[in-house]
Parts: structure tokens; sequence; C-alpha cells
């Protein structure tokens, strides 16, 4: 069963804008992550925040996580055409295998 | 050249078939995973495995199984492939994360397969 839940399903954005992105979990976890989908290719890391973090930055991505609140949010600035692709949060939790579980995904649409 | 590769790229098989997926990696990575994903479902783990002797069953084991031949090696098997088992098949590794995290996961290309 899926552990995250990405929120919105879908969102369509124009170039230049700000795109965020929610994912929300159940269980206490040890770290979540971010990871990129270009259509039918396979998912690309995109950032990790420990469950200690409450927020962590790489280029045009933030992200923050709230733990009292088993949630995380994805931004992306300043949006480009090339960032359109389905966005999944993943989570290992605590007490667990060790194994990622991901969530359903979203995609994001950014029009030129 | 990728560092996760996996054969084939696409497969058209029919019912009750038996069809083997390739992974290999030249990540030195010890830990290796097989998913699926269906549209709708995200991705679902099958198997994985920490180490040559681990093997570990996922979330939808049921229908397959897996071979780790070597550390950069993971195959996995559809015994009687079903029609159900469309999908998109993913291969990932990851190296051990500090303290008991597991960290990024690194994915192959994947692998289209059609069950008729």
């Amino acid at each position: 069963s899926q552990q995250g839940e990405e929120d919105p399903q879908a969102l369509s954005i124009q170039e230049g804008e700000n795109a965020t992105m929610n994912c929300s979990y159940k269980t206490s976890i040890n770290n979540l992550q971010w990871y990129r989908q270009n259509s039918g290719r396979g998912l690309v890391h995109l950032i990790l925040i420990r469950s200690n973090e409450r927020e962590k930055h790489s280029g045009r991505l933030r992200v923050t996580l709230d733990t009292s609140k088993k949630s995380s949010s994805l931004l992306i600035t300043a949006s480009r055409a090339a960032d359109t692709a389905s966005y999944f949060c993943a989570t290992t939790t605590q007490g667990g295998s060790e194994k990622l579980v991901f969530g359903k995904g979203m995609k994001l649409t950014v029009n030129p | 050249d990728a560092d996760v590769t996996q054969t084939p790229r696409n497969r058209i098989t029919k019912t009750g078939k038996r069809i083997m997926l390739e992974c290999s990696q030249t990540k030195g990575h010890d830990r290796m995973y097989w998913y699926r994903q269906d549209p709708g479902l995200g991705l679902r783990l099958i198997y994985y495995s920490f180490d040559v002797k681990d093997i570990n069953k996922g979330e939808i084991s049921d229908g397959y199984s897996v071979s780790r031949q070597a550390q950069a090696k993971f195959s996995l098997s559809l015994e009687s492939a079903i029609p159900n088992q469309t999908a998109l098949y993913f291969c990932a590794t990851s190296a051990l994360g500090q303290g008991l995290s597991t960290d990024t996961q690194y994915f192959g290309p994947g692998t289209r397969l059609t069950v008729l």
C-alpha cells in the first residue's frame, strides 16, 4: 500500500511560474525523497530530506518537511517546459525494512 | 554508458509463457530492487535484495521470482505470464545509507511488458 500521497494529482502552469506539490504520509519516517519521471522513463532522484530536517534546497528546488503534520512540499521555482514530468514522493519508515514506499505520483505540465 | 541497464526494453508475450527481465548495474551498489508501475498506482515493490545472498519479497511478489546472480545482476522472472502482469517494470539500485536509512535509488530505463 502507498505510504505517500501527492496533491494535486495534476497541475498545469505557465513557464516561469512556481509549482508547488504536496505529499502526505501516514506513519513516522526516516526520510522522504522526491523523484521525477519523464514520460515512459525511469525515475530520477531529485532531493532527500531527513526526518530531523525541516527545509532543503537544491538549485530551483525547495523541499519542506513537517513531521507533526506528516507532510512535505516540493517547490519548483521559475518553472521551465522541461520540468514537465510526473513527480513522486517516497518515504522510508521508522522501524521498517529500509524500503522506499512511493506515492501514486502527480503530473506537472509546464506550458511554454 | 548508463549505470543501470535493463533488457529487454520492450517485450510482448503470450499468456502462460515464462519471461525473464534482466538488470545490470555498474554503480557498485549492494542493494537492488524490482518495481512495477501501473497507471494511477505509482510504483509497487516486487522483490528486493540487499546483497547477493539476500532476497526479500516486496508488496506484490506473487507470480514473480528473482535471482541475484552477482552483485551487479538481478533478474526478475514471470514463471507463467498473465495479462494483468502487463506493466512497466523498473530495476533500481541503492548503496547502504548512513546509519540505517536507505538513501537514493537509481533507476533503470524500464521494460515495457505486454502479456496478451
